[in-house]
């Protein structure tokens, strides 16, 4: 059961801009608890791409950016590479469940 | 390099227990971290199914407390899963993965075991 909306699909043209946006409530990112993003690449397990709201692990390019604001988080692409066609997730923790969540997810599309 | 490696059968009856095994290489099990499992159903998102630290201590998603059950084994640094009374819905892939932790209130999933897909039928 995902308690963080994103939605369904993104897409872009090569070399533009485009955000996800990631929607918690109160018991998740509105209570100060960070928000992670994974990459899916199509038949492969989720990867880390940013961790603590805008940190990017080691060998994730800087065309990729997080942050946080209230109850929702976001990440940016840049400069959209065909490469990036995968499906994207936020993930965070809820004092309520006292465990994890995840995002509904977000196929993105290079056009 | 931190690896994980999901193993178990790939296919289980119904109402039958779905039993995996989580093999942790190049990193002590018995860090600092606690060992999580995740599972996706096929064309579906990401869904959090417990976790557990390397003294026995777990915690498990409240939808699925009732038939969840998960031990670690220190001496051959690999963590468990069993899920009970398994039904169609429970056809997934299920991943393990270790948790990092920042200042209590940052909790990831890095890395990802490649997953294993467990199938539920007759």
């Amino acid at each position: 059961q995902s308690v963080l909306t994103q939605p369904p699909s993104v897409s872009g043209a090569p070399g533009q801009r485009v955000t996800i946006s990631c929607t918690g409530s109160s018991s998740n990112i509105g209570a100060g608890y960070d928000v992670h993003w994974y990459q899916q690449l199509p038949g492969t397990a989720p990867k880390l791409l940013i961790y603590g709201n805008s940190n990017r692990p080691s060998g994730v390019p800087d065309r990729f950016s997080g942050s946080k604001s209230g109850t929702s988080a976001s990440l940016a692409i840049t400069g959209l590479q065909a490469e990036d066609e995968a499906d994207y997730y936020c993930q965070s923790y809820d004092s309520s469940l006292s465990g994890f969540v995840f995002g509904t997810g977000t196929k993105v599309t290079v056009l | 390099q931190v690896q994980l490696q999901e193993s178990g059968p790939g296919l289980v009856k119904p109402s039958d227990t779905l039993s995996l095994t989580c093999a942790v290489s190049g990193y002590s099990i018995s860090s600092s971290n606690w060992w999580g499992w995740i599972r996706q159903p096929p064309g579906k998102g990401l869904e959090w199914i417990g976790y557990i630290y390397y003294s026995g201590s777990t915690y498990y998603n409240p939808s699925l407390k009732s038939r969840v059950t998960m031990s670690v084994d220190t001496s051959k640094n690999q963590f468990s899963l069993k899920l009970s009374s398994v039904t169609a819905v429970d056809t997934a892939v299920y991943y393990c993965a270790r948790i990092n932790e920042d200042r209590g209130v940052s909790n990831w999933f890095d890395p990802w075991g490649q997953g294993t897909l467990v199938t539920v039928s007759s």
